[in-house]
């Protein structure tokens, strides 16, 4: 049965920091690996997909890894700002979705 | 990317009753479409996967009869909470994919989410 942990649960940074949160789930046999931001009260914005076959994937200041034998990913934001400020999930799967408890991230202006 | 909306956007009512909730996919056909709940400060979790056409596939711990799904069109499913008591106030989300069967990996595209209180 997948798993998916993140750490840490909860994370305040000054803005301007680089900030690393990470994602680890149990099997290994994955097609998808997906990092999603949640606003309070709000959908899921989709932020970046890594496809099984992928190391890597980025888009601006975000820049998410997948180490499949390790069975991790980790998703990298840089110069982090107030407006990221927002809970981001980390998601397994193609089919059923299996999505971890988030990291709560608060940006200090 | 493709869209996926969801009606209402919030909806409050009393014990006992039953609310249905909509999921469409804007600009795409999807075959599948999946149902999801998350309560306060927990992530989502699946409930049911709706096939176009064909029953739901329930989680386990999911009440079929309570929880009813229905995938009319390739563009529709529908959650009716029948009955409905606190305990299932939470937020439902819906998801659609994009891909057709043989493709290397069918994205799911989220809705905005529906906020279901029942007093």
């Amino acid at each position: 049965k997948q798993e998916v942990t993140q750490i840490p649960a909860a994370l305040s940074v000054p803005e301007g920091e680089n900030l690393v949160l990470n994602c680890s789930f149990t099997d290994s046999a994955i097609y998808n690996l997906q990092w999603f931001r949640q606003d309070p009260g709000k959908g899921l914005t989709s932020l970046l997909l890594i496809q099984s076959s992928q190391r890597e994937q980025t888009s601006g200041r975000l820049n998410a890894s997948l180490d499949k034998s390790s069975g991790r990913s980790t998703l990298y934001i840089a110069a982090s700002q107030p407006g990221d400020s927002a809970t981001y999930l980390c998601a397994v799967g193609d089919d059923k979705i299996i999505f971890g408890k988030g990291t709560r991230l608060h940006i200090l202006p | 990317g493709a869209v996926v909306s969801q009606h209402p956007s919030w909806v409050i009512c009393k014990s006992g009753t039953s609310v249905k909730i909509e999921c469409r996919s804007l600009d795409f056909q999807a075959t599948t479409m999946f149902w999801y709940r998350q309560f306060p400060k927990q992530s989502l979790m699946l409930m049911a996967t709706s096939n176009e056409g064909s029953k739901a596939t329930y989680e386990q711990g999911v009440e079929k009869d309570k929880f009813l799904i229905n995938h009319a069109s390739l563009t529709l499913s529908t959650l009716t909470v029948t009955s409905a008591h606190p305990e299932d106030s939470s937020f439902y989300i819906c998801s659609a994919h994009a891909g057709t069967s043989g493709q290397t990996y069918n994205e799911q595209f989220f809705g905005p989410g529906t906020r279901l209180t029942v007093l």
